[in-house]
């Protein structure tokens, strides 16, 4: 099946500092990706879809300041969380969908905010 | 997306088929049926889906009623690497929505 990568795995930061996931296609381009965020012993919760060039669609609630996507070519789409805090301590997901049919998953990134 | 609703846990012997139920009673004309299923501390991993036939590949079977308001996942047989959380999704063409999911566990 198709490939989604998520980079890093696992990222530690401080309070207050912002942090960078990366989410690629690495055998096919996606146009439209999806970022989920998910707690501990909760399902996964959509927080945002990623268009190619142009500007992602946030679920509601979800603050689009906080949390910015960017999604500048068929490949590759990133999320920054600015200013973090321990309460957005999460694993952060994304997915693409290919063909219109399923949807294929990254590894998915541990974000601990100490 | 219509809404689904999976029991919320389910054990199943190593070997055996293990049978997933889901219903999905609102169910438009023109959505798909699909599962997927979550290993701890890994991103979701597709399994299968379907509209209206029952829908089999080398991971699993799927079994729609006729009036597509359930389906059953059946994994044939088990093993340990099965255990997971299972989600059944309904939907288009766009965003996956997750419900709560059924976690299956594989005993020994």
């Amino acid at each position: 099946g198709a490939v989604v990568s998520q980079h890093p795995s696992r990222v530690i930061c401080k309070s207050g500092t912002s942090v960078k996931i990366e989410c690629r296609s690495l055998d096919f381009q996606a146009t439209t990706m999806f970022w989920y965020r998910q707690f501990p012993k909760q399902s996964l919760m959509l927080m945002a879809t990623s268009n190619e060039g142009s500007k992602a669609t946030y679920e509601q609630g979800v603050e689009k300041d906080k949390f910015l996507i960017n999604h500048a070519s068929l490949t590759l789409s990133t999320l920054t969380v600015t200013s973090a805090h321990p309460e957005d301590s999460s694993f952060y997901i994304c997915s693409a969908r290919v063909g219109g049919y399923e949807a294929f998953f990254g590894q998915g990134t541990r974000l601990t905010v100490v | 997306d219509a809404k689904t609703t999976q029991p919320t846990s389910m054990d199943c012997a190593e070997g055996r088929a293990a049978n997933l139920p889901c219903n999905h009673s609102t169910i438009s004309g023109n959505e798909y049926v699909y599962w997927y299923r979550q290993i701890h501390s890994q991103g979701p991993q597709y399994i299968i889906h379907g509209l209206k036939n029952n829908e089999t590949n080398e991971m699993a079977s799927l079994i729609i009623t006729e009036d597509r308001k359930s389906s059953t996942l059946i994994l044939p047989h088990a093993t340990l690497r099965d255990t997971a959380v299972y989600y059944c999704i309904v939907g288009g063409y766009q965003k996956v929505t997750f419900g709560t999911g059924t976690k299956l566990q594989v005993i020994p």
